[in-house]
């Protein structure tokens, strides 16, 4: 069955930067996007972008840009958000998600979600 | 960008009766396909998000008939029939129908 696993917590210092990865199994890797999806605590959804890693395009949410970067690794079936430049609001959970149908933001898998916290 | 605005539940309802949740958007969400670019997903407590319907009215696979979505190009809902303790919730609307994808704040539904 299709399985998102999402790398663990992580504490992380103002001013600096983090890696989250998503690890696909169950599917092939290379035929769908992937989304990611923050979500603060108490708050909803706010989307960030997708990458399709058959050929590592992109789109952003204008909001996101400079602060997250999308990337894919294909031989590990493996996306990777970076975020950086850390501040407090960027504190929250961060999702991927499958996109089931290419370009239109059906997300019918999830990761478990990948907390980040940034504090001194 | 669209902005989605849910509507509130009378909190809780009664196991075995139905449910609607609503969903308004500031801008139609029919697209030149004739496709509306709505889906609803449901988010259990410490859990993540689970898509329920997508293209306004479409059951996702393995999602219960009792899960039924409905609307117009602005309006839309979510009905949900005999619910039982397994729908507790936030549920949200997300539009799809262009950048950036944008979803609702949530309507939270409690079991009695």
């Amino acid at each position: 069955q299709v399985q998102l696993q999402q790398s663990g917590a992580e504490l992380v210092k103002p001013g600096s930067s983090v890696k989250i990865s998503c690890k696909a199994s169950g599917y092939t890797f290379t035929s769908y996007d992937m989304h990611w999806i923050k979500q603060q605590p108490g708050n909803g959804l706010e989307w960030i972008g997708w990458i399709y890693p058959g050929n590592g395009n992109t789109k952003y949410n204008q909001k996101f840009n400079g602060k997250a970067t999308l990337t894919a690794d294909k031989s590990s079936s493996t996306a990777y958000m970076q975020l950086s430049s850390l501040t407090s609001e960027d504190s929250a959970v961060y999702f991927c998600a499958r996109g089931v149908i290419r370009g239109t933001g059906v997300m019918d898998a999830w990761g478990q979600g990948a907390s980040v916290t940034v504090s001194s | 960008d669209i902005v989605m605005t849910q509507g509130v539940l009378p909190n809780p309802v009664p196991s075995g009766e139905s449910a609607s949740i609503t969903c308004r958007s500031s801008k139609s969400l029919v697209y030149k396909d004739g496709k509306t670019y709505l889906n609803w997903f449901l988010q259990r407590p410490g859990q993540s998000p689970q898509l329920l319907t997508y293209w306004m009215s479409t059951r996702a696979s393995g999602v219960s008939d009792r899960f039924s979505g409905s609307g117009s190009g602005t309006y839309f809902t979510l009905k949900i029939s005999r619910v039982r303790a397994e729908d507790a919730g936030v549920y949200y609307c997300q539009q799809v129908r262009e950048y950036p994808l944008t979803f609702g704040s949530g309507t939270k539904l409690e079991i009695k």
